[in-house]
């Protein structure tokens, strides 16, 4: 079965330090990985996602995120990390080898960046 | 929140009533979903819909219906057998799935339904 687990409900970090998110993943096929940020009351906005090439990818705000295959993980980090950072954070992997687009979600990780 | 809408910001519902949500986009998008968030649980998908005058059945469709009469819009209905209804609402939408690439969906900004 296709899963994702974001194992820390709540990450806390200083700002100005590096901070990481993590995300591991279960899939048949090629992962195709995303992360999501979500301000409170608001819907979801897309970060980045991995599909195929570099295991590193860039994404919005200064984001990036690291694909390791043997460690099945994609954990989102950024070198700096500023107050307005703190939000909830979602990893989500495609639903198997599906061409339908649908997304299994983790269950979010809390970001709190204090002054 | 990109060029996707939903009304109402909030909604509430007495038990035993019907409800629907909208959800419009101006994306040009053909793929639309809907999903529901509760607290600690991420966001769990309700219905889908890939093209007009087709959808399908996420993992909680019980307790909800939809249609797909037009590519823009995807109104969700909570009906009165959706026994625990109280919960945050997102709509998303997405160009569909070609070859190798595999499209971020865009979200609306959130339906926050309340039973009293």
């Amino acid at each position: 079965a296709q899963s994702v687990a974001q194992p820390e409900d709540q990450v806390n970090v200083a700002e100005g330090n590096p901070l990481t998110v993590k995300c591991t993943y279960s899939v048949s096929g090629n992962p195709y990985l995303f992360w999501y940020v979500q301000y409170p009351n608001r819907g979801l906005q897309f970060l980045l996602k991995y599909i195929t090439g570099d295991n590193l990818v860039k994404g919005s705000y200064g984001f990036e995120a690291e694909f390791n295959k043997s460690q099945t993980s994609f954990h989102l980090k950024k070198p700096s990390a500023l107050v307005s950072d703190s939000a909830l954070y979602f990893c989500a992997v495609r639903a198997g080898s599906s061409n339908t687009g649908k997304l299994i979600f983790g269950q979010g990780t809390t970001l709190q960046v204090k002054p | 929140d990109g060029g996707i809408t939903q009304s109402p910001k909030y909604l509430f519902r007495k038990e035993g009533q019907n409800v629907t949500l909208s959800c419009e986009q101006n994306l040009n998008h053909d793929a639309m979903y809907w999903y529901r968030q509760d607290p600690g649980q991420g966001l769990r998908l309700i219905y889908y819909s890939q093209i007009v005058n087709d959808f399908q059945k996420g993992d909680i469709a019980e307790g909800y219906s939809v249609s797909r009469e037009k590519k823009e819009s995807f109104p969700l209905t909570v009906t009165s057998a959706q026994k625990n209804p109280t919960a945050f609402y997102l709509c998303a939408s997405s160009f569909p799935v070609s070859g190798n690439r595999y499209n971020e969906q865009f979200f609306g900004p959130g339906t926050r339904l309340t039973v009293l």
